[in-house]
């Protein structure tokens, strides 16, 4: 069965700082691993997407990696800032009959001013 | 495109009650599926659907239905409504369940069961 672990449940930096994400699974046999972004109250919002034969991913502030066979990911944040405080889910999709999800209990951000 | 929405954004039911919430998406996706999610557990699979007319079960499906009779819509029934449903349920859907697609999500529905 996956497993998806995120350690640690939360974090708080000072603004500016640059950050790591973690995110470790059981089971290498992934479709994709996504990044996704949840505000307090809110829906979540798809921050990145890694297939499978990818490394990485970028957009903006935002990197992506990937290491399908270590089973890692890691999401890293530049120059953080306080809008950037939230939830961060990963999540991988199983090359299975389902293709569902399987999330982790995510890092709750805090970035303070 | 207005994407994934969901109603109702919050409901109160009674034990017992039934209700369906209602998800729709307008990105012609085939795959939608339904989560929960509760304090401490993240989120978990209840149903899913690879396209109109097919379903099928998740991780935690006991005590709700589904039914996909467009591509477009995916509402999810409970019906008999019991404390331990109380969560926030989401419905997301994606282009292809064979494919490696991102998957995008509602906004969410909080239901307490009291």
């Amino acid at each position: 069965k996956q497993e998806v672990t995120q350690i640690p449940a939360a974090l708080s930096v000072p603004e500016g700082e640059n950050l790591v994400l973690n995110c470790s699974f059981t089971d290498s046999a992934i479709y994709n691993l996504q990044w996704f972004r949840q505000d307090p109250g809110k829906g979540l919002t798809s921050l990145l997407l890694i297939q499978s034969s990818q490394r990485e991913q970028t957009s903006g502030r935002l990197n992506a990696s990937l290491d399908k066979s270590s089973g890692r990911s890691t999401l890293y944040i530049a120059a953080s800032q306080p809008g950037d405080s939230a939830t961060y889910l990963c999540a991988v999709r199983h090359a299975g009959a389902n293709s569902k999800l399987t999330f982790g209990k995510g890092i709750t951000l805090s970035v303070r001013p | 495109n207005a994407g994934v929405t969901q109603t109702p954004k919050f409901q109160v039911l009674k034990t017992g009650q039934s209700m369906t919430l209602q998800c729709a998406q307008d990105m012609n996706h085939e795959y939608m599926s339904w989560y929960r999610q509760d304090p401490g557990m993240g989120l978990r699979l209840i149903h899913y659907s690879v396209g109109a007319g097919i379903t099928d079960q998740g991780e935690v499906p006991n005590g709700y239905n589904v039914s996909r009779s467009t591509t477009e819509d995916f509402p999810l029934r409970l019906l008999s409504a019991a404390p331990s449903q109380t969560s926030v349920y989401f419905c997301a859907s994606s282009r292809s369940q064979a494919s490696s697609y991102e998957q995008y999500f509602g906004p969410g529905t909080r239901l307490t069961v009291t």
